[in-house]
């Protein structure tokens, strides 16, 4: 069975913090994602990597950055929280177009 | 317009019923195409993947028209276990994803 852990599950933070989500899979995936997801909203993009050391930008990267500087290891920094960074955040990896999702991590930013 | 749209719901229907949910999706190219459940509090799982001749999975059924851009899940004989949240996928030239909204379903006793 494909695992995908994530740091957390809950996590409270305040304004201005640098928070560090991580996210491991022990499937060997290439690709790894983070999402957030928002009521409404669904689920959007924040980056995403195809390789160790590679990122690309999704759709809503603004305040976020990632670091993947291992396979099975891939980190969400918001460099400085702010409140409308309270979401849940979603970690997934895949090698073929099924995504596997971690448990996910709720953030509030207070 | 979003890229891919659902109808929030909640679709609340008695077991047993037979319900339908329809996605819409704006890019004409987009080549692949999902279903994923999603439970209260827990992370969407893969449910089954969309083919252009449609495909069957037990009381699962998923079609796609290309002609109107919507892929539809239709669910037979609801069962309480049912209940949640329905996401469809959209893959895009590129292999980009795109998550709809979700369709949440109830199924009451």
């Amino acid at each position: 069975d494909v695992k995908v852990t994530q740091s957390s599950r809950y996590l409270v933070k305040r304004t201005g913090e640098k928070v560090f989500l991580e996210c491991v899979q022990d499937m060997d995936h290439e690709n790894m994602f983070w999402y957030r997801q928002d009521p409404g909203l669904g689920l959007r993009l924040i980056y995403f990597s195809y390789d160790v050391k590679m990122k690309e930008k999704g759709d809503i990267p603004e305040g976020y950055s990632v670091s993947r500087e291992k396979k099975e290891r891939f980190s969400l920094i918001l460099e400085s929280a702010s409140t409308n960074q309270t979401s849940m955040y979603l970690c997934a990896s895949t090698d073929t177009y099924e995504q596997y999702f971690g448990p996910g991590t709720r953030l509030t930013v207070t | 317009r979003k890229e891919v749209e659902q109808d929030p719901g909640p679709f609340n229907v008695p077991e047993g019923a037979t319900v339908a949910f329809n996605c819409t999706y704006s890019n004409s190219a987009s080549q692949s195409f999902f279903w994923y459940r999603q439970d209260c509090r827990k992370e969407p799982k893969l449910l089954m993947s969309v083919y252009s001749s449609g495909n069957e999975d037990g009381r699962f059924t998923a079609q796609l028209n290309r002609a109107s851009q919507y892929i539809s899940l239709l669910i037979r004989d609801s069962k309480l276990s049912d209940s949640a949240t329905y996401l469809c996928v959209v893959i895009s030239a590129g292999n980009m994803l795109t998550f709809g909204g979700g369709t949440r379903l109830m199924v009451k006793p």
